[in-house]
């Protein structure tokens, strides 16, 4: 158990909805990442916050956002889904920025879209 | 750009034999390399980080890899492998001026018994 939590573990959802992805990061950690999994593009980087504040920006599509609150927990929210967001999404956490840092990964959230 | 290539999609080995799962990187500097490891409906596990020293680092799990600059290499290694073993496994850098992993495609290990 890497202390990281996301819920729900599985959504499964229409074409056109909208849905919201929950990371709650290990205790301490201030900069949580969000990475995409598919069979066509492999495990991709999203997007990173750092105690609040958007901090790097990946693959992450515009129909896609992001927000990290106050008490550190983040959202990732998928809007307009297509069939191609079907994917299991991660969410990891680290102490501080930067490469030294250990990233630990979540359990992730697979998302179906029907 | 950094990018991660692991040549191989798919491994089996036996149970009990060596095993060696190949990564390349392309980065012009020193880059920050990472093996990860990814069961079945699992997250993903660090095994073990390369960020300068000693080229031969040790991880979890009786794993270890090796960074060679000269073939921007970063091979994942174990002397004997068990059924538990069996997994994806990633590798990937994380380059200093950003703050993204990037990642290889993976390689499926397939253990037999």
């Amino acid at each position: 158990d890497s202390g990281v939590t996301q819920t729900p573990k599985h959504l499964i959802t229409a074409t056109g909805q909208r849905v919201t992805l929950r990371c709650s990061p290990r205790s301490g950690d201030l900069s949580v990442y969000w990475y995409q999994q598919s069979l066509d593009q492999g495990l991709q980087f999203l997007i990173q916050y750092y105690n609040g504040e958007e901090r790097a920006k990946g693959n992450i599509l515009e129909r896609f956002s992001a927000q990290q609150f106050p008490d550190l927990h983040s959202e990732l929210n998928l809007s307009s889904l297509e069939l191609g967001d079907s994917a299991l999404y991660f969410c990891a956490s680290s102490v501080m920025s930067g490469p030294t840092n250990e990233q630990f990964f979540g359990p992730g959230t697979r998302l179906t879209v029907l | 750009a950094q990018s991660v290539t692991q040549p191989d999609i798919h491994i089996t080995v036996s149970e009990g034999a060596s095993l060696e799962l190949r990564c390349n990187y392309s980065y012009g500097a020193t880059p920050y390399l990472f093996w990860y490891v990814q069961s079945p409906g699992q997250g993903l596990q660090l095994l073990l980080k390369y960020f300068s020293g000693d080229t031969l680092v040790q991880g979890i799990k009786g794993f270890e890899a090796e960074f060679k600059r000269s073939q921007s290499s970063f091979n994942l290694r174990k002397p004997s492998v068990h059924w538990s073993d069996a997994a994806e496994y990633f590798c990937a850098v994380h380059t200093g001026t950003a703050s993204k992993l990037t990642f290889g495609t993976g390689t499926r290990l397939q253990v037999t018994l």
